[in-house]
């Protein structure tokens, strides 16, 4: 069974802090996409990256593609409250469903 | 913006009563999911459909469980009979597989009282 570890589970922040999320696997994985779920709401997807080592940004927030695909990194620059949701990694492999992770809830304090 | 619609948002139903979940895909997606997300499991894929054909339906409990696709605009999960332990948020996503990532719809809470 593919497992994806998400850390931390909980992070509190205050307002203009940077942070970095970490999804952690044994298995490896074709892509791997990242998900932000806000309260009442179903999770949006944020970006898919496809190859080792492959970085991408979306505006403060960059994600990272680990060299054997097997982990992957988030890190937002100058948190703001609009930031604050649940981050969810989610791994592929073929054409079976996604697996997830249980996530990362953040709260960015104003 | 294409949205994947469920209805309905909220739910609250008696232990043994049965309870029926609707999605509205995306048209043109070929795949079809059914997730139920809770705070300690996060989210289990219940089962899934590709063109309509049902591929894995492992996650749910099939002796109360039961998930169907009757056309391409309509998927449904249906609980008989509810139990208190299903009180979660169920959340139906479509996409075009291979991956190029699900739109999830914005969720059932069930509540079974």
């Amino acid at each position: 069974t593919q497992l994806l570890e998400q850390s931390p589970q909980f992070l509190s922040i205050q307002e203009g802090e940077n942070l970095t999320v970490y999804c952690n696997s044994s298995s490896v994985f074709s892509s791997l996409q990242w998900y932000r779920q806000e309260p009442g709401e179903g999770p949006v997807l944020l970006v898919t990256v496809v190859t080792g080592g492959e970085v991408k940004k979306l505006k403060r927030l960059t994600f990272q593609f680990g060299d054997a695909r097997k982990d992957s990194s988030l890190h937002i620059t100058a948190a703001q409250p609009g930031d604050t949701g649940l981050y969810l990694c989610a791994g592929a492999s073929g054409n079976t469903p996604l697996v997830f992770g249980k996530g990362t809830r953040l709260s960015v304090i104003a | 913006d294409a949205r994947v619609t469920q209805t309905p948002r909220h739910k609250v139903t008696e232990m043994g009563q049965e309870v029926t979940m609707r999605c509205q895909p995306i048209l043109g997606h070929n795949t079809v999911f059914w997730y139920r997300q809770t705070m300690m499991q996060g989210l289990e894929l219940l089962a899934y459909f590709r063109n309509r054909a049902p591929l894995d339906d492992s996650g749910m409990p099939k002796d109360r469980f039961s998930a169907e696709m009757p056309d391409a605009t309509l998927a449904t999960l249906k609980i008989q009979p509810s139990e208190p332990r299903d009180s979660a948020v169920y959340f139906c996503a479509s996409g075009l597989v291979p991956v190029h990532g699900y739109t999830f719809g914005s969720g059932t809470r069930l509540t079974v009282v």
